[in-house]
């Protein structure tokens, strides 16, 4: 059964630095890119970033591009989101997600971690 | 990148079909056969329920069905039923830098 368990949110206040992890199971992950997703309190998804299965190709929204960075570990079948510059508008729960090897959509999602930016 | 536009709101009643549309740009629904859909009930994670604009994966409804016509893909749900009230998101891939663009999300309600 594929699992992806996100961890690492928290209250961090304004230019406030959180890592956020998620770790996979049920799958072989060096083989699978993977994306982020967050959803703000009461809004809709907003894709966050996407680093492909060797970690050869990443992309980030234009929001977060400069203050986030992804990385993996296959070894440990983890996928990490580095956040700096926090600001409240990050405020969310941030999903980490499996790409389908067959096109861009995103066919399992952890249950997220949520991310609260506040003083 | 701007989201995909869809309704607010759509309600049916139970047995009923009602259909989501997803309107984009020649960017990314009307430029890729990349559009999926997913369901998300309350306090959940969303779930893929269709992707590569048509196909189900394994485990969805046949109830649930996808197509596109220019920039404007649609989720039609039949034989609408209580546990397909929720919250419904459309996404494409994006030429732009954004890779993966949602909608708005619509909120769907069994009567």
């Amino acid at each position: 059964e594929v699992q992806l368990v996100e961890s690492g949110g928290g209250l961090v206040q304004p230019g406030g630095s959180l890592r956020l992890s998620c770790a996979a199971s049920g799958f072989t992950f060096s083989r699978y890119s993977m994306s982020w997703v967050r959803q703000a309190p009461g809004k809709g998804l907003e894709w966050v970033s996407y680093i492909s299965f060797g970690s050869n190709t990443i992309y980030y929204g234009d929001s977060v591009k400069g203050r986030f960075t992804v990385s993996r570990d296959n070894a440990k079948n983890s996928l990490f989101l580095q956040t700096n510059s926090l600001r409240a508008e990050d405020t969310a729960v941030y999903y980490c997600a499996r790409e389908t090897n067959s096109g861009w959509n995103l066919d399992y999602w952890g249950q997220g971690t949520l991310v609260t930016v506040s003083s | 990148q701007s989201a995909l536009t869809q309704p607010a709101s759509v309600s049916g009643s139970p047995g009923q079909s009602i259909t989501i549309s997803c309107t984009g740009t020649s960017s990314d629904v009307g430029g890729y056969n990349y559009v999926s859909w997913y369901q998300q009930h309350p306090g959940k994670a969303p779930k893929l329920m269709i992707y590569d604009v048509s196909n189900r994966p394994s485990g969805v409804s046949n109830r649930f069905s996808g197509s596109k016509s220019g920039n404007t893909a649609s989720l039609t749900i039949s034989g609408l039923q209580a546990e397909d009230e929720a919250d419904y998101y459309c996404s494409s891939y994006t030429s732009s830098s954004t890779l993966h663009v949602f909608g708005t999300g619509t909120k769907v309600t069994v009567l």
